[in-house]
């Protein structure tokens, strides 16, 4: 079945860094999300991208369909942006969604 | 505009009883899943509905889970002989036809089996 691979699995980081986490997928998808889970376990949409680039506020992301991998950037980072960022993949010509295993991440003040 | 819910959102139950949890979608959206949910993992996908048929079912979803969703509305999760094994958050989405598809997610129900 299709893999999906996030990395890095824990991240560590100063408030006012900048990151990026990185969604590595190994089949043809028809949609791509990424969430960001608070620590309550709500899943909070971020991004709807299957392809092209978006931003919205601090955050964007980009998606290269054809090799296969979603970025996404999260810059000048706050202590609330702590929490286990996922993306999540359907397949092409289904409803079945794969999520990765996700990457925790924690903004120290 | 309401999001989707679940009911209840903590379920505590001994190993062997039943339970059932309720999902109710944003109110257009004919796209309904359920994910269960793992401490430390990503959720994992268990059923999805258009309307009220049942499309795709996971293989997670063993003879003891059944879902349903009557009238194409509210769905409801029941798990029967519970195991400790089950203890998870049940996670529930919803989605639009004919849109992108981006899916939803309600706050989840945490079931505890002792």
């Amino acid at each position: 079945g299709i893999q999906v691979e996030q990395s890095p699995p824990d991240l560590i980081l100063q408030e006012g860094a900048n990151s990026t986490l990185r969604c590595n997928f190994s089949d043809s998808v028809n949609n791509l999300q990424w969430f960001h889970q608070n620590p309550w376990g709500q899943l909070i949409n971020l991004f709807y991208i299957p392809s092209g680039t978006k931003q919205n506020g601090r955050l964007s992301a980009t998606t290269v369909a054809t090799e296969r991998y979603s970025l996404l950037y999260i810059s000048s980072s706050q202590t609330t942006d702590s929490g286990v960022y996922f993306c999540a993949v359907v397949l092409g010509g289904g409803f079945k969604t794969i999520f990765g295993a996700g990457t925790r991440l924690f903004v120290k003040a | 505009d309401t999001g989707v819910s679940q009911d209840p959102r903590h379920k505590i139950t001994k190993r062997g009883q039943n339970v059932t949890f309720r999902c109710d979608p944003i109110s257009e959206h004919n796209r309904l899943y359920w994910y269960r949910q793992t401490l430390g993992q990503g959720p994992e996908f268990l059923t999805y509905f258009q309307n009220e048929a049942q499309l795709e079912k996971s293989r997670l979803l063993s003879d003891r889970f059944s879902a349903e969703r009557p009238k194409g509305s509210f769905s409801t999760l029941e798990i029967q002989r519970t195991e400790q094994g089950d203890s998870a958050m049940y996670l529930c989405a919803s989605s639009l036809v004919g849109q992108s598809g981006e899916q939803y997610f309600g706050p989840g129900t945490r079931l505890t089996v002792t």
